[in-house]
């Protein structure tokens, strides 16, 4: 399967200021890469879809200029979250397409705990 | 809209037991349907992966079954242990999307 790393795995900030959430495929290219987000008790919800070189696609509900995502490489795609408030603080997974699993099978990264003070 | 569903929320059972974790989605027109561990505070393991053509994957005391036409799935977990401790999500494909989750069962197994 894929090896999926994220940077930080937690990170504690101040309200107000930005966040920035690395999301690398270790061992393949990734041509699409998914974000999620979990608050406490509840499943994962899927935020964008985010394509190599191209926009990404945001779901219903999920502001493309809060959250801003960047995918240049087939290899590394970011997640910032713009001013940051107490109600961002989430668990935030990303997720990749593709490896040895083939294209049906999604590879999950370890996530990343954000806390707005 | 696809919605998944699982039943129980949460339940707990002593060492053991065998235990079936219920899933149902709204829309049978699947690719695939994945069922995850979640350990507290971590990321997700993946389990089983059942493409729509399958009725069932087994992997050591996991089973997973798959009835697409009625929206239904579930994981039977055999001779329940403390370290399957943990909660389980099960999670559709449909084509060209990314996987839809389900809020999770809670699993307790007490030694």
């Amino acid at each position: 399967g894929a090896v999926v790393s994220q940077h930080p795995s937690r990170v504690i900030c101040k309200s107000g200021t930005s966040v920035k959430i690395e999301c690398r495929s270790l061992d393949f290219q990734a041509t699409t890469m998914f974000w999620y987000r979990q608050f406490p008790k509840q499943s994962l919800m899927l935020m964008a879809t985010s394509n190599e070189g191209s926009k990404a696609t945001y779901e219903q509900g999920v502001e493309k200029d809060k959250f801003l995502i960047n995918h240049a490489s087939l290899t590394l795609s970011t997640l910032t979250v713009t001013s940051a408030h107490p109600e961002d603080s989430s668990f935030y997974i990303c997720s990749v397409t593709g490896g040895t699993g083939g294209t049906d099978t999604q590879y999950f990264g370890p996530g990343t705990r954000l806390t707005v003070l | 809209k696809q919605e998944v569903t699982q039943i129980p929320a949460a339940l707990s059972v002593p060492e053991g037991e065998n235990l079936v974790l219920n899933c149902s989605f709204t829309d049978s027109a699947i690719y695939n349907l994945q069922w995850f561990r979640q350990d507290p505070g971590k990321g997700l393991t993946s389990l089983l992966l059942i493409q729509s053509s399958q009725r069932e994957q087994t992997s050591g005391r996991l089973n997973a079954s798959l009835d697409k036409s009625s929206g239904r799935s579930t994981l039977y977990i055999a001779a329940s242990q403390p370290g399957d401790s943990a909660t389980y999500l099960c999670a559709v494909r449909q084509a060209g999307t990314a996987l839809i989750f389900g809020k999770g069962t809670t699993l307790s197994v007490s030694s």
